[in-house]
Order: C-alpha cells, then structure tokens, then sequence
C-alpha cells in the first residue's frame, strides 16, 4: 500500500513552454501532498504544500505564479512549470501524507514520495 | 526553524561490516524522524522511522536510535550488502508540520 506516481518520468521541452508534471496516490487518498526540487548531489527542497480543495502553500523563495499547483481531488495533485527555462532544469519529487495511516496507528507524518520527474530545458 | 545536519557526506564500507549515519535536529519540538533511502533517478524510499516517545526501533538489519536529550538520532545498517547502495536522508518533524530533511549520506558498499 501507499503508491504514490507521477507523470511523466522524464521531459525534454524548449524554453518559454509550460509542462505539467502529475502526481497520483494509487491507493490511498491524500489530503496533502508535497512538491520538492532536487538538484544532483542534493538534498530534497521543499516547493510547496498542496491540500486538496484549497489554494497551495509555497515556501519562501518560490516563485507561485511559475510553479502552479493544483490538488483538485483527493488523489490527483498537478505541477504546472510556466515558461520554463534552463534554470528549471531539475527532479521534481510530489510525495503524499495519508491520514488513515494515522488513525490506525501509523506514523501521521509518514510521506510517502513518487518516483520523480526528470526536467530539462534547452 | 527546524535544522538538520547529517553526517558523514559519504561512508565506504566493506560488504558484510555495519553502516551509521547521524543527524542532529535543532528543535528540541520535533517529534518524528524518518529515514529515507533514495538510489539514483529514483524517488526516496521510507524505510524506517522512530517517533519520540521511543530509544530505539529495528526491523531486520535496520535500527534507528534517538537521543532526545542530545538532539540526535543514528540510523545502523548491518551486514550491508552492495543493494544497499544509495543515498540515505535523514529528516525531522514536529507534529504535523513538514519534513526537514539532512544533506544526504552516499552509502558505497564494496563487495
């Protein structure tokens, strides 16, 4: 249990196009998700919280009109990198917390993180 | 806000002897520590955790301790086998806030 996926794996787009990076809880539902940017050798960098039904949460230094995010329903949370640049370039990371896992004893704050999406702009 | 510091950057071990990693937290607060295991152009992997009411937890090669007093908490791998290769992050939390995760640790294993 608590697969989390993302979509796509990787892309290649030019710059100035905007990409959408999907993340999905297969078999849980997620109140909140997370998005992170990892560059190599790196640690992971928190972007932003994403509760479902509600505006996102961007930690200080992201820009929030670039990096849109969407957490329309209680599995589906969207990444959106508006007029993406080389800069951009990175491995995005989504990871989700799932609520049930607490109330049946689990850890509340386990994440549980998607396999990643590998960004490159030229 | 919370810090975490983790060391050593690298560890290079022979397969079969133990692998520790620590990390220290500033925010005597925190309460849930998570380790993650990530292997490369992959997404991190949870594989053990501790919350602070508890010394110590295992689960088979893998043992996580914590030290509230000391602020710090060590995660032990035994009889490591080159699988275990890969990029361990440490991470800490208070309640339900977010992680905060440590620099990373490159683990080699050579057979």
């Amino acid at each position: 249990g608590a697969v989390v996926s993302q979509h796509p794996s990787w892309v290649i787009c030019k710059s100035g196009t905007s990409v959408k990076i999907e993340c999905r809880s297969l078999d849980f539902q997620a109140t909140t998700m997370f998005w992170y940017r990892q560059f190599p050798k790196q640690s992971l960098m928190l972007m932003a919280t994403s509760n479902e039904g509600s505006k996102a949460t961007y930690e200080q230094g992201v820009e929030k009109d670039k990096f849109l995010i969407n957490h329309a329903s209680l599995t589906l949370s969207t990444l959106t990198v508006t007029s993406a640049h080389p800069e951009d370039s990175s491995f995005y990371i989504c990871s989700a917390r799932d609520p049930a896992r607490g109330l049946a004893g689990g850890s509340y704050n386990e994440q549980f993180f998607g396999p990643g999406t590998r960004l490159t702009v030229l | 806000g919370e810090n975490v510091e983790q060391h050593p950057s690298t560890l290079s071990v022979q397969e079969g002897d133990s692998a520790v990693i620590k990390c220290t937290y500033s925010d005597s607060a925190s309460n849930y520590f998570p380790w993650y295991k990530q292997e490369l152009g992959k997404g991190p992997q949870l594989i053990i955790d501790i919350r602070s009411n508890v010394g110590e937890k295992k689960d088979q090669r893998i043992a996580v301790t914590l030290n509230k007093t000391a602020k710090h908490f060590s995660l032990h791998i035994t009889e490591t086998q080159p699988e275990d290769s890969a990029v361990y992050f440490c991470a800490a939390s208070r309640g339900y806030s977010t992680l905060t995760f440590g620099k990373g640790t490159m683990l080699l294993v050579s057979p």
